[in-house]
């Protein structure tokens, strides 16, 4: 089944404590994104890359971190998390060219 | 840099009646757009998109969209709403092939049954 996967799906840390959101899809897709879902806002672009190796900041990358070794894998990292960052995370991926994203289930994060 | 804005923040109708969310979005460009859905607890799904063509574009569940270029407008009909589309909806424009993709705060859809 074609799909994005994420996990952890819930997360509570303590502000400082560095963690790793994990994304991985089984599509083949060159392009993937993370973004951050808060109310009345929408989701807002954290970090994309468009193929292995190459990333770039989106609208909100501060605080953020990522890495794409591998086509199907693309990990968030927050190396020191801050209250701010509590938000719901949706993975996306989507091929080359004009294509919609397929989104992950969501990974809901508190940082107390 | 772009922005998308939804006229609606909040939107209560009753099964059957007619629905109407606007789109608008500030890029002069070519873009490409989309709505996408999300049901409570749910991840998004893609409802429908245009690339290019008849501005007219039919989705899933019986929803459309027009594009309305000269009034940078993605407005979404649907002729008579159902208890189950009750959901999130958020509309998307992309530029430059996904290296600027960006959403609509969103519009909350309450059908009362």
């Amino acid at each position: 089944e074609a799909q994005v996967t994420q996990n952890p799906r819930y997360l509570i840390t303590v502000t400082g404590k560095k963690l790793t959101v994990t994304c991985s899809q089984n599509m083949n897709h060159e392009y993937m994104s993370w973004y951050r879902q808060d109310p009345g806002l929408g989701l807002r672009q954290i970090y994309y890359s468009m193929n292995v190796e190459v990333t770039d900041k989106g609208d909100v990358p501060e605080g953020y971190k990522v890495s794409r070794k591998e086509k199907r894998n693309f990990p968030l990292i927050l190396e020191s998390p801050s209250p701010n960052q509590t938000s719901l995370y949706f993975c996306a991926s989507s091929g080359t060219g004009y294509n919609e994203q397929f989104f992950g289930p969501g990974t809901r994060l508190t940082v107390l | 840099a772009q922005s998308v804005s939804q006229h609606n923040h909040h939107v209560i109708l009753s099964e059957a009646a007619s629905l109407e969310l606007g789109c608008n979005y500030s890029y002069g460009g070519t873009v490409n757009l989309f709505w996408y859905v999300q049901y409570p607890g749910q991840h998004l799904q893609l409802l429908l998109k245009y690339f290019s063509g008849d501005p007219l574009v039919k989705g899933i569940k019986g929803f459309e969209a027009e594009f309305i270029k000269s009034k940078f407008s993605f407005n979404l009909r649907k002729p008579s709403v159902q208890w189950s589309d009750t959901a999130e909806y958020f509309c998307a424009v992309e530029e430059n092939y996904g290296q600027n993709f960006v959403f609509g705060p969103g519009t909350r859809l309450s059908v009362l049954p």
